[in-house]
């Protein structure tokens, strides 16, 4: 049992460059979240799903956009990277949403230069 | 939307002292409020939560007391150990969808 898994774990991108960002849980949660960690900013929320084919905004979605294909999978793509996008990206499931325990991926450490 | 904020920022105390983290929170039909530790390069993990029928809840050295009339939650650490350092986050939700954090707070617990 894995729990929440995040790949990759470390990028360097260049300025206008693509990528995604692959989470995958295998503990059958339906509500899976992707969130953004800056230093002394928090977590803050960048897309969240509900269950397999939805996906809402968060705090901060803009330059993102997320799918869910598949219930264990939680995909994040920046399509043209910025330098104000270099943070540390983190995945987070739950079985219940925002009233149970969040399980955190390990984080995804992203340089934009 | 809700609003958490998190005092202090940074917090040191010695080893064997209490320490005591103050979240506030804007929305009065929040009603579950969770504390993740996050240590250093790891990721944030779940240590206690209580819910708004609820005064306060312990396990053993920590404890989160919840005032729904003033809108505040605290998180208190008692016989710190080195251990202990890392960031605590609070955060608040009313509903299923979203969870709001607080900005954090780095304790650092000097032997």
């Amino acid at each position: 049992n894995a729990g929440v898994t995040q790949t990759p774990k470390f990028r360097v991108l260049k300025t206008g460059q693509s990528m995604t960002l692959l989470c995958a849980q295998d503990m059958n949660h339906e509500y899976m979240y992707w969130y953004r960690q800056d230093p002394g900013m928090g977590l803050r929320l960048i897309h969240y799903s509900v269950g397999e084919g939805t996906t809402a905004k968060g705090e901060v979605p803009d330059g993102y956009n997320v799918s869910r294909l598949k219930k264990q999978n939680f995909l994040l793509g920046l399509e043209s990277a910025a330098p104000s996008q270099t943070s540390v990206y983190f995945c987070a499931s739950s079985s219940q949403g925002a009233q149970t325990e969040a399980f955190f991926g390990q984080g995804t450490r992203l340089t934009v230069v | 939307g809700e609003n958490v904020e998190q005092h202090p920022s940074t917090l040191s105390v010695q080893e064997g002292d209490s320490a005591v983290i103050k979240c506030t929170y804007s929305d009065s039909a929040s009603n579950y409020f969770p504390w993740y530790k996050q240590e250093l390069g790891k990721r944030p993990q779940l240590i206690i939560d209580i819910r708004s029928n609820v005064g306060e809840k312990k396990d053993q050295r920590i404890a989160v007391t919840l005032n729904k009339t003033a809108k505040h939650f605290s998180l208190h650490i008692t016989e710190t150990q080195p251990e202990d350092s890392a960031v605590y986050f609070c955060a608040a939700s009313k509903g299923y969808s979203t969870l709001t954090f607080g900005k954090g707070t780095m304790l650092l617990v000097s032997p």
